[in-house]
């Protein structure tokens, strides 16, 4: 058990709605990145949050937003959802070295992920 | 831009075996690579961290290195058990940027 935990564990959801996935990161981390991973693939970067504000974005477009909360928790929204973003979404927390302007990080432990399926 | 290799794609080895699963990278600047197993259509569990320092990490039955000239990573899995039957995905954190750069893994199927 890595202490991260995601919510919910599945979803279904119609094409053109609205989503938002939950992340509890693990005590004494600061930093969440949200990853999505598509049938067969490996995960790809969405955006990564430190201390409330966002530290790095993939190439994902704009209805994919987030947040980070004072206890690190961390949302996934995403807007006008389309058949493609079907996909497992992996929250992972990590620990910032202090003092750094750009957050290096340390070792990322991840969730158990939220299973979208858009209909 | 920083790209990750994974060969093979699948491997099926009998109880027992040793095995090497093989991670390649395109680009040195990294600050780690990471190791990482996964379950079927659950999330990753974190096994091995190499800092870019470091050549080499164990724990248990499991033994990584990792050369940055070269590009390459290495996996060592020693007396396969039907238990190691997991997809092994391998990362690496790149120097200026946040995020994880994984490759497509490696599916492995333990005979017994």
């Amino acid at each position: 058990e890595t202490g991260v935990t995601q919510s919910p564990t599945h979803l279904i959801k119609t094409r053109g709605q609205q989503v938002t996935l939950r992340c509890s990161s693990q005590s004494g981390h600061n930093t969440v990145s949200w990853y999505q991973q598509a049938l067969g693939q490996g995960p790809q970067f969405i955006f990564q949050y430190y201390r409330e504000e966002e530290n790095g974005r993939g190439n994902f477009p704009p209805r994919f937003s987030g947040l980070q909360f004072p206890n690190y928790s961390s949302e996934l929204n995403v807007n006008a959802l389309e058949l493609d973003d079907s996909a497992l979404y992996l929250c992972a927390s990590s620990l910032a070295q202090t003092g750094t302007v750009r957050v290096m990080g340390t070792e990322a432990f991840f969730g158990q992920g939220t299973r979208l399926t858009v209909v | 831009k920083q790209e990750v290799t994974q060969i093979p794609a699948a491997l099926s080895v009998p109880e027992g075996e040793n095995l090497v699963l093989n991670c390649s990278f395109t680009d040195s600047a990294i600050y780690n690579l990471q190791w990482f197993r996964q379950d079927p259509g659950k999330g990753l569990t974190s096994l091995l961290l190499i800092q870019s320092s470091q050549r080499e990490q164990t724990s248990g039955r499991l033994n990584a290195s990792l050369d940055k000239s070269s590009g390459r990573s290495t996996l060592y899995i020693a007396a396969s058990q039907p238990g190691d039957s997991a997809t092994y995905l391998c990362a690496v954190k790149i120097q200026g940027a946040q995020k994880l750069v994984f490759g497509q893994g490696t599916r492995l199927t333990i005979n017994p």
